[in-house]
């Protein structure tokens, strides 16, 4: 079946880096998504990989490993309105996106 | 209009009723999707629509329908509701093509089926 594994929850300092991690399974690979929920609220689109290596947009990157079936999400500088869900999501062969449950971040002063 | 909307925000239905969630997106975008979001678990799509008057079966169809008549709209109905979907439903949409894993959400319907 296809899978994604992403942490629970997460806790980190105002002002630090913080890594997330993503592993998935899935049947093919077009693609690898990252959006940001904050709580009650829609998701918003973050980033995307498709070829190994590390995407940066601002205080935010992301990296991709397809032979590891490997994401992270680095997030930098982090503020408190960092605080929110980051979901990770992979396109199939189908074209299709495939979820994890999300990682709650929580920031601390 | 700006982006994509969905109405009502927040609805409690009796078992059994009918209901129907609606979705408008001004973007022109052509594909469409309803998500239902529940606390532990991933997005899980219910139905899809690559372009106007076309619609495919998501994760969990069962016990919804949808329609595209133009591509605009996309809405959701729960023919007779029962409690297991109580949920928050995303609709979403997005361009087709290399750019189709970028979806823009609407605000979400927080749905309660006692």
């Amino acid at each position: 079946g296809q899978n994604i594994d992403q942490p629970t929850e997460m806790t980190a300092t105002e002002g630090a880096i913080v890594q997330i991690n993503c592993t998935y399974q899935t049947s093919g690979f077009n693609g690898l998504f990252w959006y940001q929920q904050h709580a009650g609220e829609a998701p918003t689109f973050l980033s995307y990989n498709v070829l190994d290596g590390l995407e940066e947009k601002g205080r935010f990157s992301s990296f991709l490993s397809r032979s590891k079936g490997y994401s992270y999400l680095l997030l930098k500088e982090l503020q408190m309105k960092d605080s929110a869900s980051y979901l990770c999501a992979v396109m199939d062969s189908n074209y299709q996106l495939i979820w994890g449950a999300g990682t709650k971040l929580i920031i601390k002063p | 209009i700006a982006g994509i909307t969905q109405a009502p925000t927040s609805q409690i239905l009796a078992a059994g009723r009918r209901m129907t969630l609606r979705c408008t997106q001004d973007m022109r975008h052509n594909a469409m999707y309803w998500y239902r979001q529940d606390l532990g678990l991933g997005l899980r799509l219910i139905h899809y629509s690559n372009t106007a008057g076309t619609t495919g079966k998501g994760e969990v169809p069962d016990g919804y329908s949808v329609s595209r008549a133009n591509t605009d709209d996309f809405p959701l109905t729960l023919a007779s509701a029962v409690p297991s979907q109580t949920s928050v439903y995303f609709c979403a949409s997005s361009v087709s093509g290399s750019e189709a894993g970028e979806l823009f959400f609407g605000e979400g319907s927080r749905l309660t089926v006692l």
